[in-house]
């Protein structure tokens, strides 16, 4: 059964600094990890999506990793602004069809930019 | 593009009621839609799979009986609570997939409260 966690669960920084957010994955069998955003009491923004045979994708100031063989992911956040406060979510999807099309998540790293 | 809808977004009911949550996606066709819940700081947990015109299938733990879902057509899904108690109180949050297409797209999500 996977299991997804995400490290630190919280991090508060000031603003401009640029920061890492962890997220380990106990199988390694995975279709491709996806990186979300959600501010409080609302949905999920996806931010980035990571194929399994891709190392990494970069959207804007945002830079998400991957290492399917030892089962991390690092969601890199250049020059943070206050507006990046959220809680950041990591998901992998099983590999292949059928019920493996279910996200597995982690509990989140709740962000905080101070201003 | 790519849009989900839930409604309603908040939701208070008595103890030993029933509610319902619908899950819309406005400019496609889902062939799949999941629904989540997830409480204070928790992870998302999938609580079931549903594809359009078939039974849904329930994550382990999670009384079908109890959480309705149907998937009457390729744009709505609903979810019944039935006899709600206080401890199903949680936010609901739904997806939904394009056959062929891996990523899922995520409503706002629905806030449950039991009295």
């Amino acid at each position: 059964k996977q299991e997804v966690t995400q490290i630190p669960a919280a991090l508060s920084v000031p603003e401009g600094e640029n920061l890492v957010l962890n997220c380990s994955f106990t199988d390694s069998a995975i279709y491709n990890l996806q990186w979300f955003r959600q501010d409080p009491g609302k949905g999920l923004t996806s931010l980035l999506l990571i194929q399994s045979s891709q190392r990494e994708q970069t959207s804007g100031r945002l830079n998400a990793s991957l290492d399917k063989s030892s089962g991390r992911s690092t969601l890199y956040i250049a020059a943070s602004q206050p507006g990046d406060s959220a809680t950041y979510l990591c998901a992998t999807r099983g590999h292949s069809g059928g019920s493996n099309y279910k996200l597995t998540f982690g509990k989140g790293t709740l962000l905080t930019v101070n201003p | 593009g790519a849009v989900v809808s839930q409604h309603p977004s908040r939701v208070i009911c008595k103890s030993g009621t029933s509610v319902k949550i619908e899950c819309r996606s406005l400019d496609f066709q889902a062939t799949t839609m999941f629904w989540y819940r997830q409480f204070p700081k928790q992870s998302l947990m999938l609580m079931a799979t549903s594809n359009e015109g078939s039974k849904a299938t329930y994550e382990q733990g999670v009384e079908k009986d109890k959480f309705l879902i149907n998937h009457a057509s390729l744009t709505l899904s609903t979810l019944t609570v039935t006899s709600a108690h206080p401890e199903d109180s949680s936010f609901y949050i739904c997806s939904a997939r394009v056959a062929g297409v891996s990523e899922q797209y995520f409503g706002p999500g629905t806030r449950l409260t039991v009295t």
